[in-house]
């Protein structure tokens, strides 16, 4: 089955970049978004169709990708950023989630 | 302003069932595909059902296959998804989320969601 794999944690120090991974077998051939999570709240989207940006959203967030690795940057990182940040593609009928970062902003 | 509120969660046995609903607002509810995410208790997100805007298309992910059924009632701007044979593995909190129109495969509007606990 078609699993999505992200790294656990992720720790930024304030005003830095974090970078968050997303891989997958033939991810590049599909499409990529990414979602904010904060305790207590319902997922936020922050990138779909890989790179775009929804209305709303920081221009801090990007979203790109290479081969079969997507990858969140948080750039200028604030403290409202740190939350749970989960990847997400479509594969044969399937809407399928990635394992989920912590992001924690020290 | 688009809004998607859940209701029916709650406690129920092992074995029993439940119906969520979905009330959607602020959009054509007609023109876009439906979801329902899960979270248990302190995991990620795991997709559950999907259905289309023309009710045509229906999916499953397969720990729900044969147990849960999506529906959607166009009149009522309203989602559902019908739980029997509810397992403990079930307990989680239950979104409801819209597709971003026309097969984009992204959730663009999330509820708040409900939660399912299924225990003794």
């Amino acid at each position: 089955s078609f699993e999505l794999t992200q790294p656990p944690s992720v720790s930024v120090s304030p005003g830095q970049t974090a970078s968050i991974t997303c891989s997958g077998d033939k991810l590049g051939d599909k499409y990529v978004c990414w979602y904010q999570q904060k305790p207590g709240q319902s997922p936020v989207l922050v990138i779909y169709q890989d790179t775009k940006r929804p209305s709303g959203i920081p221009e801090r967030f990007s979203g790109s990708t290479s081969g079969d690795t997507a990858t969140l940057t948080i750039s200028g990182t604030q403290a409202m950023d740190e939350a749970d940040y989960y990847c997400q593609a479509w594969d044969t009928s399937l809407y399928v989630f990635g394992t989920g970062t912590t992001v924690t902003v020290l | 302003e688009v809004q998607l509120v859940e209701s029916g969660g709650g406690l129920v046995q092992p074995g029993g069932s439940l119906r969520l609903s979905c009330a959607a607002s602020g959009f054509q509810f007609s023109n876009y595909g439906m979801n329902w995410v899960r979270q248990a208790p302190g995991k990620g997100l795991e997709w559950v059902s999907y259905i289309s805007s023309s009710d045509k298309t229906i999916h499953y992910a397969d720990s729900v296959k044969g147990r849960f059924t999506i529906s959607r009632d166009i009149a009522k701007n309203s989602l559902s998804l019908q739980m029997n044979s509810l397992r403990d593995e079930d307990t989680a909190v239950y979104f409801c989320a819209r597709e971003g129109g026309g097969s984009t495969y992204y959730l663009d509007f999330w509820g708040q969601g409900t939660p399912v606990t299924v225990s003794a």
